[in-house]
């Protein structure tokens, strides 16, 4: 079936304009993730979706980072007065979320971000 | 707060040389996950391990979880190029909100010379 898509796979724009980053998760998975990755680096969390509970917002580097997810389906990552240390790969993912054990992730192949 | 930290953080190896990675967290774990991203791609799972002690394999790849579910390993037996790539291990993220979340090591970075 089909995966987790992401869109734009790529995005450059200026400094101080807003982006917005599109997910579409793996239909029937209830938990949805946002992560960063520099180059050559690990994964930072931003943002956790889970059914209709409040999302975990925690990974959120500033108030210029915004997520929401509509329907519990599709996500926007929004980036507001972009700086150049946003240039990065964002990453979504999905999952069936908890049952007996946290299940595993399905990642999308990501947006690469570059701020000019 | 809660770590899991991975060991090494890069590893060189000839091709057909043995590789070991190692996780370690700092709260005991329900479970453990690993998962590959190979160079220009996107992490993905490879297996989840929940029993202490547990072992399991994947063909040349040898996945074991502590005694006290606090510490795992990876290990590939002859390594080969298409072996390339980081592995992370991850297990779930200990907080009092809502479940489901996973924290992620920084990656040990595996490159193999032909």
């Amino acid at each position: 079936g089909a995966g987790v898509s992401q869109s734009p796979s790529n995005k450059v724009t200026e400094k101080g304009k807003d982006v917005e980053l599109r997910c579409d998760p793996i239909s029937g998975h209830t938990a949805l993730y946002w992560y960063r990755q520099s180059l050559g680096q690990g994964l930072e969390f931003l943002i956790y979706f889970q059914g209709n509970s409040a999302p975990d917002k925690s990974g959120l580097p500033s108030d210029r980072f915004s997520a929401e997810r509509t329907g519990g389906s599709v996500s926007t990552l929004t980036i507001q007065r972009t700086q150049q240390e946003d240039s990065a790969v964002y990453l979504c993912a999905s999952s069936l979320g908890y049952r007996d054990q946290v299940e595993p992730q399905h990642f999308g192949d990501g947006t690469r971000l570059s701020i000019l | 707060g809660q770590q899991v930290m991975q060991i090494p953080q890069y590893q060189h190896v000839q091709e057909g040389e043995d590789f070991t990675t190692y996780c370690n967290s700092s709260t005991t774990l329900s479970n453990i996950q690993w998962y590959k991203q190979r160079p220009g791609g996107h992490p993905v799972f490879l297996i989840q391990l929940v029993k202490s002690g547990e072992v399991k394999k994947q063909k040349r790849l040898t996945f074991q979880f502590g005694e006290a579910k606090k510490n795992s390993s990876l290990h590939i037996t002859a390594t080969q190029t298409t072996d390339v790539g980081t592995y992370f291990c991850a297990g779930p993220r200990d907080y009092g909100g809502s479940q489901g979340n996973l924290i992620f090591g920084k990656g040990t970075k595996l490159s193999v010379k032909p």
